[in-house]
């Protein structure tokens, strides 16, 4: 049982380039989520998918999109990577569909990207 | 004012004392509350959760939670090197999906 996979876990673009990070769940969860983290920024939120068929903005999504393409999968891609952009990325994912769930989110090992 | 905030650190503690982790969160209809560990260059893996007043204790952690006060603590009870990580408090609000993380409070445990 895997839990949530990244790939890849590293990568290195140049300004301009394209690139999707594909995340993959085993564990039949409903809500997945993306999140980037920056040293003294913490965790932020760039989308989430409450259920297969939806998703919606975070705190941070300019420069992203995302695709749920079934349950078990939700990618996040970068259209035109910026500098700014380098970061590491986690991907989450959380059992229930409910909004009043108090289960917590299982995270993926993150993609290390760095942007030159 | 961050709608979650840990004090950053490092907060050192001596092998075997308690440590004590704080957190505090803006929006007063919160629901959920979360501490995960992050050890450098790894993932956050979930510590414990707590969604109503008072405590719950699992091991040698300690969760508290006032809501009153709209802050959130962990205890972690004879402090060992392995608990030297960054602690994540995470903050689940009303009536939403998402979840708001403080930056995380980096403890040092010395031996």
């Amino acid at each position: 049982n895997a839990g949530v996979t990244q790939t890849p876990k590293f990568q290195v673009l140049k300004t301009g380039q394209s690139m999707t990070l594909q995340c993959a769940q085993d564990m039949n969860h409903n809500s997945m989520y993306w999140y980037r983290q920056d040293p003294g920024m913490g965790l932020r939120l760039i989308y989430y998918s409450a259920s297969e068929g939806t998703t919606d903005k975070g705190e941070v999504p300019n420069g992203y999109n995302v695709s749920r393409l079934n349950k078990r999968e939700f990618s996040l891609r970068l259209e035109s990577a910026a500098p700014s952009q380098t970061s590491v990325y986690f991907c989450a994912a959380h059992r229930d569909r409910k909004f009043y769930s108090n289960q917590p989110q299982h995270f993926g090992d993150g993609t290390r990207l760095s942007i030159l | 004012q961050k709608e979650v905030e840990q004090n950053s650190g490092p907060l050192s503690v001596p092998e075997g004392a308690i440590a004590s982790l704080n957190c505090t969160y803006s929006d007063r209809g919160s629901q959920s509350f979360f501490w995960y560990r992050q050890y450098s260059g790894k993932s956050p893996e979930l510590i414990m959760f707590i969604y109503s007043n008072g405590d719950k204790e699992d091991g040698r952690f300690t969760a508290q939670l006032n809501k009153a006060s709209q802050y959130v603590s962990l205890l972690i009870r004879d402090s060992q090197p392995s608990d030297s990580a960054t602690y994540l408090c995470a903050v689940r609000g009303p009536g939403t999906y998402k979840y708001i993380f403080g930056t995380g409070t980096r403890l040092k445990v010395l031996a």
